[in-house]
């Protein structure tokens, strides 16, 4: 069954660095989307991508975080100067249609030091 | 905009026993509702969904969810759990229109032997 892939699975970084995550959706998914859970926390949406353009962010997603599809498989979240605060699971999903299924990622776990 | 409640962060319960794990979820306009179920160290599993039809809908391993929409509820139930069933649930919601999933704080189900 297809599944959707990331990695690193645990990237530990000091403040103030750029980070990329990478993410590789299912290959027939036109939608892409990147969420994360800080630890004890709900699971929070942070931006969705179609047609190599964003669609839609959260007010979390600010000028530190950008979206790119590289290539015609990966998709990568940068965070270009890294906050104690960004610690967290970082998951990526994609679905096939605007109101098909998403299907995640096992995340990134994002370490901030 | 959307928004979920799970008001149980854990749920004790003897194995072979039912369990309930309640969801409720407010929105202006209409919805599909899904579970998700989080394995350790691993991703966002769908567990099943509501998108229109049957209110109630069920998933291979047993577990069924009612839409009430008069409740604005979307519990989930099974009639007898195995150990193999503890992990965290998380109840989620998504404008019809719209892309965005958003997440309950999630119910850690906790079978004990």
């Amino acid at each position: 069954e297809p599944e959707v892939t990331q990695t690193p699975s645990h990237q530990v970084t000091q403040m103030g660095q750029e980070v990329i995550l990478r993410c590789v959706p299912i290959s027939n998914h036109l939608y892409f989307y990147w969420y994360r859970q800080i630890l004890g926390q709900k699971v929070e949406f942070l931006v969705s991508f179609y047609n190599n353009e964003i669609s839609e962010k959260s007010e979390i997603f600010d000028d530190q975080f950008s979206v790119e599809r590289p290539d015609g498989s990966n998709f990568t979240l940068k965070i270009r100067s890294t906050k104690l605060e960004d610690s967290a699971m970082y998951f990526c999903a994609s679905s096939a249609g605007l109101t098909d299924t998403q299907y995640f990622g096992p995340g990134t776990r994002l370490t901030v030091l | 905009a959307q928004s979920v409640t799970q008001l149980d962060s854990q749920v004790p319960v003897f194995e072979e026993a039912p369990v309930e794990l309640r969801c409720n979820y407010s929105s202006s306009v209409s919805v599909y509702l899904f579970w998700y179920v989080q394995y350790p160290n691993q991703g966002l599993q769908l567990l099943l969904k509501y998108l229109s039809g049957s209110t109630l809908v069920e998933s291979i391993n047993g577990f069924e969810a009612e839409f009430n929409k008069s409740q604005t509820s979307f519990h989930l139930r099974k009639p007898s759990v195995h150990i193999s069933d503890t992990d965290e649930y998380f109840c989620a919601v998504r404008g019809s229109s719209g892309d965005k999933l958003t997440f309950g704080t999630g119910t850690r189900l906790a079978v004990r032997p």
